[in-house]
Protein backbone atom coordinates (compact mmCIF):
# COMPACT_ATOMS: atom_id res chain seq x y z
CA UNK A 1 0.00 0.00 0.00
CA UNK A 2 0.96 3.60 -1.04
CA UNK A 3 1.80 5.99 2.59
CA UNK A 4 2.10 9.26 2.87
CA UNK A 5 4.65 9.94 5.79
CA UNK A 6 4.11 13.70 8.23
CA UNK A 7 5.86 14.46 11.37
CA UNK A 8 3.62 13.95 14.12
CA UNK A 9 3.95 17.64 15.01
CA UNK A 10 5.68 21.01 14.52
CA UNK A 11 5.36 24.17 16.50
CA UNK A 12 6.19 27.45 15.50
CA UNK A 13 5.98 31.25 17.01
CA UNK A 14 3.29 33.73 16.00
CA UNK A 15 4.42 35.45 13.16
CA UNK A 16 7.13 33.19 12.03
CA UNK A 17 6.93 30.69 9.11
CA UNK A 18 5.77 27.18 9.61
CA UNK A 19 6.79 24.63 7.28
CA UNK A 20 5.06 20.76 6.79
CA UNK A 21 6.33 17.74 5.02
CA UNK A 22 4.61 15.31 3.45
CA UNK A 23 6.90 12.40 1.85
CA UNK A 24 6.12 9.55 -0.35
CA UNK A 25 7.21 7.08 -3.17
CA UNK A 26 7.12 8.92 -6.66
CA UNK A 27 5.15 11.72 -4.69
CA UNK A 28 6.02 14.34 -7.57
CA UNK A 29 4.38 11.93 -10.15
CA UNK A 30 1.17 12.86 -8.26
CA UNK A 31 -1.01 15.54 -7.37
CA UNK A 32 -0.60 16.93 -3.27
CA UNK A 33 -3.59 18.33 -1.04
CA UNK A 34 -3.06 19.84 2.42
CA UNK A 35 -6.66 19.88 4.69
CA UNK A 36 -6.89 22.17 7.86
CA UNK A 37 -8.40 20.06 10.91
CA UNK A 38 -9.27 22.38 14.18
CA UNK A 39 -10.48 20.89 16.87
CA UNK A 40 -14.15 19.79 16.79
CA UNK A 41 -14.59 20.70 13.16
CA UNK A 42 -14.50 18.97 10.09
CA UNK A 43 -11.27 19.45 7.64
CA UNK A 44 -11.13 21.83 5.16
CA UNK A 45 -8.90 22.25 1.85
CA UNK A 46 -6.26 24.93 2.01
CA UNK A 47 -4.24 23.87 -1.07
CA UNK A 48 -5.07 21.38 -4.27
CA UNK A 49 -2.69 20.75 -6.96
CA UNK A 50 0.11 21.08 -4.85
CA UNK A 51 0.36 24.49 -5.07
CA UNK A 52 -3.13 26.06 -5.54
CA UNK A 53 -5.52 27.78 -3.11
CA UNK A 54 -9.10 27.64 -3.39
CA UNK A 55 -10.87 31.02 -3.05
CA UNK A 56 -11.28 32.06 0.58
CA UNK A 57 -8.03 30.46 1.83
CA UNK A 58 -5.53 33.20 2.82
CA UNK A 59 -2.43 34.15 0.85
CA UNK A 60 -0.32 32.75 3.76
CA UNK A 61 -0.78 29.30 2.98
CA UNK A 62 1.36 28.35 -0.23
CA UNK A 63 2.29 24.62 -1.32
CA UNK A 64 5.46 23.32 -3.15
CA UNK A 65 6.90 20.22 -4.29
CA UNK A 66 9.69 18.70 -4.88
CA UNK A 67 10.91 15.18 -5.52
CA UNK A 68 8.78 12.90 -3.37
CA UNK A 69 8.76 15.51 -0.49
CA UNK A 70 5.43 18.10 -0.65
CA UNK A 71 5.36 21.10 1.64
CA UNK A 72 2.80 23.31 3.23
CA UNK A 73 4.08 26.63 4.13
CA UNK A 74 2.16 28.62 6.92
CA UNK A 75 3.73 32.39 6.29
CA UNK A 76 2.94 35.03 9.26
CA UNK A 77 1.83 32.29 11.24
CA UNK A 78 -1.17 33.27 13.07
CA UNK A 79 -2.47 31.56 16.87
CA UNK A 80 -5.82 30.83 14.88
CA UNK A 81 -3.89 28.55 12.46
CA UNK A 82 -3.39 25.67 15.08
CA UNK A 83 -4.93 23.18 13.85
CA UNK A 84 -3.84 19.87 12.68
CA UNK A 85 -2.64 19.52 8.80
CA UNK A 86 -3.08 16.18 6.23
CA UNK A 87 -1.86 15.88 3.00
CA UNK A 88 -3.22 13.68 0.56
CA UNK A 89 -2.82 11.97 -2.50
CA UNK A 90 -4.59 10.21 -4.82
CA UNK A 91 -3.03 6.33 -5.59
CA UNK A 92 -6.53 4.37 -7.03
CA UNK A 93 -8.21 6.14 -3.99
CA UNK A 94 -8.44 9.33 -1.62
CA UNK A 95 -5.19 8.59 0.47
CA UNK A 96 -3.81 10.59 3.75
CA UNK A 97 -1.44 11.23 5.57
CA UNK A 98 -0.82 10.58 9.28
CA UNK A 99 -1.25 14.30 9.90
CA UNK A 100 0.73 16.91 11.65
CA UNK A 101 -0.05 18.53 14.67
CA UNK A 102 0.68 22.36 14.70
CA UNK A 103 1.55 24.39 17.20
CA UNK A 104 1.54 28.11 18.04
CA UNK A 105 3.02 29.54 20.88
CA UNK B 1 -23.63 27.30 -0.79
CA UNK B 2 -22.23 23.37 -0.92
CA UNK B 3 -24.01 21.47 2.22
CA UNK B 4 -22.94 18.06 3.28
CA UNK B 5 -25.31 17.05 6.05
CA UNK B 6 -24.82 13.37 7.67
CA UNK B 7 -27.00 11.52 10.02
CA UNK B 8 -27.90 7.86 11.04
CA UNK B 9 -25.10 7.61 13.27
CA UNK B 10 -25.67 6.22 16.81
CA UNK B 11 -24.42 3.68 19.37
CA UNK B 12 -24.34 0.39 18.48
CA UNK B 13 -23.38 -3.38 19.33
CA UNK B 14 -20.63 -5.77 17.72
CA UNK B 15 -21.82 -7.28 15.53
CA UNK B 16 -24.62 -4.61 14.47
CA UNK B 17 -25.76 -2.50 11.67
CA UNK B 18 -26.18 1.02 10.77
CA UNK B 19 -27.12 2.89 7.42
CA UNK B 20 -25.30 6.68 7.33
CA UNK B 21 -27.24 8.97 4.97
CA UNK B 22 -25.61 12.71 3.59
CA UNK B 23 -27.75 14.95 2.20
CA UNK B 24 -26.14 17.30 -0.34
CA UNK B 25 -27.62 20.33 -1.68
CA UNK B 26 -26.01 23.66 -3.65
CA UNK B 27 -24.47 21.71 -6.33
CA UNK B 28 -25.17 19.30 -8.93
CA UNK B 29 -25.02 15.90 -7.29
CA UNK B 30 -24.86 13.73 -9.92
CA UNK B 31 -21.84 15.76 -11.43
CA UNK B 32 -19.20 14.15 -8.59
CA UNK B 33 -18.16 11.19 -7.12
CA UNK B 34 -18.74 10.75 -3.18
CA UNK B 35 -16.92 9.65 -0.59
CA UNK B 36 -16.95 8.68 3.05
CA UNK B 37 -14.32 9.31 4.91
CA UNK B 38 -13.53 8.51 9.01
CA UNK B 39 -11.46 9.66 11.82
CA UNK B 40 -11.17 7.31 15.14
CA UNK B 41 -11.04 9.24 18.59
CA UNK B 42 -7.91 11.16 18.09
CA UNK B 43 -6.58 10.18 15.35
CA UNK B 44 -6.05 10.73 12.00
CA UNK B 45 -8.34 10.50 8.54
CA UNK B 46 -8.79 7.70 6.67
CA UNK B 47 -10.46 6.71 3.64
CA UNK B 48 -13.57 4.33 3.73
CA UNK B 49 -15.36 4.02 0.05
CA UNK B 50 -15.94 6.09 -2.67
CA UNK B 51 -18.83 6.11 -5.65
CA UNK B 52 -18.65 6.96 -9.01
CA UNK B 53 -21.47 9.55 -10.88
CA UNK B 54 -24.08 6.61 -11.92
CA UNK B 55 -23.10 4.56 -8.78
CA UNK B 56 -22.32 1.64 -11.17
CA UNK B 57 -18.25 1.52 -9.76
CA UNK B 58 -17.71 1.44 -5.86
CA UNK B 59 -14.37 0.84 -4.20
CA UNK B 60 -13.20 -0.06 -0.40
CA UNK B 61 -11.04 0.26 2.00
CA UNK B 62 -9.88 -3.23 2.84
CA UNK B 63 -10.65 -2.89 6.36
CA UNK B 64 -14.26 -2.67 5.70
CA UNK B 65 -14.92 -4.50 2.08
CA UNK B 66 -17.34 -7.34 2.83
CA UNK B 67 -18.98 -5.10 5.70
CA UNK B 68 -19.86 -2.06 4.04
CA UNK B 69 -21.83 -0.62 0.98
CA UNK B 70 -21.74 2.80 -0.73
CA UNK B 71 -24.77 3.92 -2.64
CA UNK B 72 -25.97 6.68 -3.97
CA UNK B 73 -29.47 7.81 -4.94
CA UNK B 74 -29.35 11.24 -7.43
CA UNK B 75 -32.63 11.67 -7.78
CA UNK B 76 -32.53 12.45 -3.51
CA UNK B 77 -29.34 14.10 -3.91
CA UNK B 78 -28.11 11.53 -1.08
CA UNK B 79 -25.29 9.20 -0.36
CA UNK B 80 -25.76 6.56 1.82
CA UNK B 81 -23.41 3.81 3.84
CA UNK B 82 -24.73 0.87 5.12
CA UNK B 83 -22.34 -0.69 7.95
CA UNK B 84 -22.83 -4.19 8.74
CA UNK B 85 -20.91 -6.46 11.40
CA UNK B 86 -19.79 -3.33 13.24
CA UNK B 87 -16.66 -3.78 15.03
CA UNK B 88 -15.18 -1.76 17.88
CA UNK B 89 -12.15 -0.76 15.60
CA UNK B 90 -15.15 0.85 13.71
CA UNK B 91 -15.73 3.84 15.89
CA UNK B 92 -14.98 7.07 14.29
CA UNK B 93 -16.69 10.13 12.99
CA UNK B 94 -17.67 9.20 9.67
CA UNK B 95 -17.84 12.52 7.11
CA UNK B 96 -19.28 12.14 3.48
CA UNK B 97 -16.87 14.30 1.78
CA UNK B 98 -17.17 15.80 -2.50
CA UNK B 99 -14.36 14.40 -4.18
CA UNK B 100 -13.59 16.41 -7.31
CA UNK B 101 -12.44 14.45 -9.92
CA UNK B 102 -12.19 17.01 -12.23
CA UNK B 103 -8.88 18.45 -10.69
CA UNK B 104 -5.64 16.63 -10.80
CA UNK B 105 -4.99 14.67 -7.57
CA UNK B 106 -9.25 14.38 -6.85
CA UNK B 107 -9.17 16.67 -3.37
CA UNK B 108 -12.25 16.40 -1.46
CA UNK B 109 -13.35 20.25 -1.61
CA UNK B 110 -16.44 19.94 0.44
CA UNK B 111 -16.90 17.84 3.95
CA UNK B 112 -20.19 17.37 5.97
CA UNK B 113 -20.07 18.33 9.51
CA UNK B 114 -19.40 14.59 10.39
CA UNK B 115 -21.31 11.96 12.03
CA UNK B 116 -20.61 8.95 15.18
CA UNK B 117 -20.77 5.64 15.12
CA UNK B 118 -19.95 4.03 18.43
CA UNK B 119 -19.40 0.46 18.87
CA UNK B 120 -19.40 -1.07 22.26
CA UNK B 121 -21.16 -3.56 24.21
Amino acid sequence: SYDLNQPPSVSVSPGQTATITCSGDKLGNKYVSWYQQKPGQSPFLVIYQDNRRPSGVPERFSGSISGNTATLTISGTQVTDEAAYYCQAWDSHVLFGGGTKLTVL
Amino acid sequence: QVQLVESGGGLVKPGGSLRLSCAASGFTFSDYYMTWIRQAPGKGLEWVSYISLSGNYTDYAASVKGRFTISRDNAKNSLYLQINSLRAEDTAIYYCGRENIGVTGRPVDYWGQGTLVAVSS
